[in-house]
């Protein structure tokens, strides 16, 4: 069974430009999350969906990042424009969730950024 | 607000027991879980407490005590590939559930 799926990797890009970042989720999943994880900040919920739905984007840091979820079965995390500061490494995760509880997440190999 | 402690760094020896542990503040809490991340890799959960006690898994077993507000994950017969670091989170239950990871804790096994 395919675990979530994430691309790129790897993302090498120069300032201002715009970086699309893709999730495919583990089938029958129903919510999705983006976690940003940085040496000094942690590991950051940025998103996150249920049913496809944004249920909670208090993490994102600001306009440049927005992230959609068109189905049950892709996400897309968008940052336009980009800045050194955004270099991290991207999780997106999912899990089924069920009665209000979160259950266990499970996560993407990850996209390492770096924005020149 | 919400917040977790958990030490920065623990060092222990191949076959031995280690101790992390992990409080925090929250007006929202459900329960505890902890995950483990290689160096390069992503997370991947290691265990859950939603109640107050001591859940097993293998080698591994993770402790919750709500009054305390405060939980460990304890590691037995530590094997080299353990060293990786350890986070604990917690689910927040306030407007929206979802969980918040403390820094992490780099775990270092020696021969």
């Amino acid at each position: 069974d395919a675990g979530v799926i994430q691309s790129p990797r790897h993302e090498v890009t120069e300032m201002g430009q715009e970086v699309t970042l893709r999730c495919k989720p583990i089938s029958g999943h129903n919510s999705l999350f983006w976690y940003r994880q940085t040496m000094m900040r942690g590991l950051e919920l940025l998103i996150y969906f249920n049913n496809n739905v944004p249920i909670d984007d208090s993490g994102m840091p600001e306009d440049r990042f927005s992230a959609k979820m068109p189905n049950a079965s892709f996400s897309t995390l968008k940052i336009q424009p980009s800045e050194p500061r955004d270099s991290a490494v991207y999780f997106c995760a999912s899990s089924f969730t069920s009665g209000g509880s979160l259950e266990t997440q499970y996560f993407g190999p990850g996209t390492r950024l770096l924005v020149l | 607000g919400q917040s977790l402690e958990q030490p920065s760094e623990v060092t222990a020896v191949e076959g031995a027991i280690v101790q992390i542990n992990c409080t925090y503040q929250t007006s929202g809490f459900y329960g505890l879980s902890w995950y483990q991340q290689h160096d390069g890799g992503a997370p991947t959960f290691l265990s859950y407490n939603g109640l107050d006690g001591l859940e097993e898994t293998g080698r591994f077993s993770s402790f919750l005590s709500r009054s305390d507000s405060y939980g460990y994950l304890l590691l037995q017969e530590l094997q080299m590939k353990d060293s990786a670091s350890y986070f604990c989170a917690f689910e927040y239950g306030g407007a929206t559930n979802k969980l918040i990871f403390g820094t992490g804790t780099l775990l270092a096994v020696q021969p």
